[in-house]
C-alpha cells in the first residue's frame, strides 16, 4: 500500500457519460498530480492541484476537470467521455523523495 | 529539449545484466529517480540517486549519474523474469515538480 488511494479501480461507461475519479493522498501531502496513461503510452500530465489550489495544468481536455476538497481528497472528472478516453488514470502525491503514486483506476469506454 | 529521453524497448536473457538509459533536460534538478511499473499496476518508486552523487547500488540495482551529460542510467544485475516490467526514469525539477520519460519497456526471456 503506497498510501495513496484511487477509487475505483475499474470503470466501464458509455460513449457521452460522465465520471468521476477520486484519490485521497498520503497522509502530510498537500499536492496532487493527475496523470493518463494510455495503452503502451508513457504518463501524460493532466493537472495538479496544491493545498486546494490549481497549480499548473498539462494536456487536460476541456471534457476534463478537477478539484482538491479541504480534506485534500482530489477528484478528476470526466465528461462527454469518448472511446479514446479509455486508460489507466493515475494520481500522485508528492513527498520528500518524490511522487507517491497510487494504483490507478482503469476506464473503459465503450 | 524539454523531454526526458529513454529508449521505449529492452529486451535481455535471465541472468543477464540489464542497462536501461535516460537522458534528463534540467542540470540543476537535485533528484533523478527510477520507477517501476508492473502490468495494470501504478508505477513504484525502485531508487533515487541526489544529484551530488555518481553512484548508488542497492542489492541488483546500480544507478550512475553524469551530470555533465545530464545522463542517468540503471543496471539490473542478474537480471529475473520478475523484473518485467516498465521502468520510467524522472527528474525532480527546482519547483518540486517532476518530469517523467516515457518508459523502456524491460523484457526478460528465459
Amino acid at each position: 500500500d503506497s498510501g495513496v488511494t484511487q477509487t475505483p479501480k475499474h470503470l466501464i461507461t458509455a460513449t457521452g457519460q460522465r465520471v468521476t475519479l477520486r484519490c485521497s493522498p498520503r497522509s502530510g501531502d498537500l499536492s496532487v498530480y493527475w496523470y493518463q496513461q494510455s495503452l503502451d503510452q508513457g504518463l501524460q500530465f493532466l493537472i495538479q492541484y496544491y493545498n486546494g489550489e490549481e497549480r499548473a495544468k498539462g494536456n487536460i481536455l476541456e471534457r476534463f476537470s478537477a478539484q482538491q476538497f479541504p480534506d485534500l481528497h482530489s477528484e478528476l472528472n470526466l465528461s462527454s467521455l469518448e472511446l479514446g478516453d479509455s486508460a489507466l488514470y493515475f494520481c500522485a502525491s508528492s513527498g520528500v523523495y518524490g511522487y507517491t503514486f497510487g494504483s490507478g483506476t482503469r476506464l473503459t469506454v465503450v | 529539449g524539454e523531454d526526458v529521453e529513454q529508449s521505449l524497448f529492452l529486451s535481455v536473457r535471465e541472468g543477464d545484466s540489464s542497462v536501461i538509459n535516460c537522458t534528463y533536460t534540467d542540470s540543476s534538478s537535485t533528484y533523478l529517480y527510477w520507477y517501476k511499473q508492473e502490468p495494470g499496476a501504478g508505477l513504484q518508486l525502485l531508487t533515487y540517486i541526489f544529484s551530488n552523487m555518481d553512484m548508488k547500488q542497492d542489492q541488483r540495482l546500480t544507478v550512475l549519474l553524469n551530470k555533465k551529460d545530464k545522463h542517468l542510467s540503471l543496471r539490473i544485475a542478474d537480471t529475473q523474469t520478475g523484473d518485467s516490467a516498465i521502468y520510467f526514469c524522472a527528474e525532480r525539477l527546482n519547483n518540486n515538480d517532476m518530469r517523467f520519460g516515457a518508459g523502456t519497456r524491460l523484457t526478460v526471456k528465459p
